[in-house]
C-alpha cells in the first residue's frame, strides 16, 4: 500500500468548532487532494495542492481551508464546522496526469458534527 | 459541476454477465482513470488510459476512451459476487484530478 495516513479516523465534534484533518505521505509525490464523500454525489474535490504552500480551491471549498508546509503533510482545516459538513473526506496523492500516474488513496476520516 | 459523471448510477447483474459503465467529462484531459470503492474503504485504481489512447486492457477490465465526443466506458468481462463495488471514473487535467458521481454494481450469484 502506498503511504497514506490519513487522522484521525473518526471524529465527533460540535457546531461551529474548528476541526483539523491531516493527511500525510511518505512517497513524496507532487500533488495531494481533499476530497468529501457524500452519498449520490460521488467525491467531490475540496481543495488540491501542487506543491509545498501552493493550493487551489476544488468545487466545493466553501468553509474549508487547506496549509502544506512540507510535501509529506496536508492540513485541511473546517474554520467552524456546520451539520452540512459531516462526511467521509479522503486524502490522495499523485504525481500527476503529465507523468500519466495513478492517484493513492487514504482510508477515509469520517466526521460527524452535531 | 463536477467534470465526470457515470451512468448508469446503478448496475444489477448476474454473475457471469458483462457490466458495461459509461463516463462522461467536459474538457481537456491528461488522462482518464477508473477506480474501485468497497463499501466503506478507500478508492483502488484499476486502470488509467491516457488522453492519446483509445482502448486498453487489463485482465477483465476494457476501457475506451472516445476524446472527440469526451466520453468513456468500463467494461467488467465475466463479472463475479467479488466485482460488487462502487466504479468512479477520474479525469485528470493536472493539476486537477476530478471523479464523478460513481456507479453502483451489484453481481448476483
Amino acid at each position: 500500500d502506498a503511504g497514506i495516513t490519513q487522522s484521525p479516523r473518526h471524529k465527533v465534534t460540535e457546531t461551529g468548532t474548528p476541526v483539523t484533518l491531516r493527511c500525510h505521505q511518505t512517497e513524496n509525490h507532487r500533488y495531494m487532494y481533499w476530497y468529501r464523500q457524500d452519498p449520490g454525489h460521488g467525491l467531490r474535490l475540496i481543495h488540491y495542492s501542487y506543491g509545498v504552500k501552493d493550493t487551489d480551491k476544488g468545487e466545493v471549498s466553501d468553509g474549508y481551508s487547506v496549509s502544506r508546509s512540507k510535501t509529506e503533510d496536508f492540513l485541511l482545516t473546517l474554520e467552524s464546522a456546520t451539520s452540512s459538513q459531516t462526511s467521509v473526506y479522503f486524502c490522495a496523492i499523485s504525481d500527476g496526469g503529465l507523468m500519466n500516474t495513478e492517484a493513492f488513496f487514504g482510508q477515509g476520516t469520517r466526521l460527524t458534527v452535531v | 459541476s463536477q467534470q465526470g459523471e457515470e451512468d448508469p448510477q446503478a448496475l444489477s447483474i448476474q454473475e457471469g454477465e458483462n457490466a458495461t459503465m459509461n463516463c462522461s467529462y467536459k474538457t481537456s484531459i491528461n488522462n482518464l482513470q477508473w477506480y474501485r470503492q468497497n463499501s466503506g474503504r478507500g478508492l483502488v485504481h484499476l486502470i488509467l488510459i491516457r488522453s492519446n489512447e483509445r482502448e486498453k486492457h487489463s485482465g477483465r477490465l476494457r476501457v475506451t476512451l472516445d476524446t472527440s465526443k469526451k466520453s468513456s466506458s468500463l467494461l467488467i468481462t465475466a463479472s463475479r459476487a467479488a466485482d460488487t463495488a462502487s466504479y468512479f471514473c477520474a479525469t485528470d487535467a493536472t493539476p486537477k484530478l476530478v471523479f464523478g458521481a460513481g456507479t453502483i454494481l451489484r453481481v448476483k450469484s
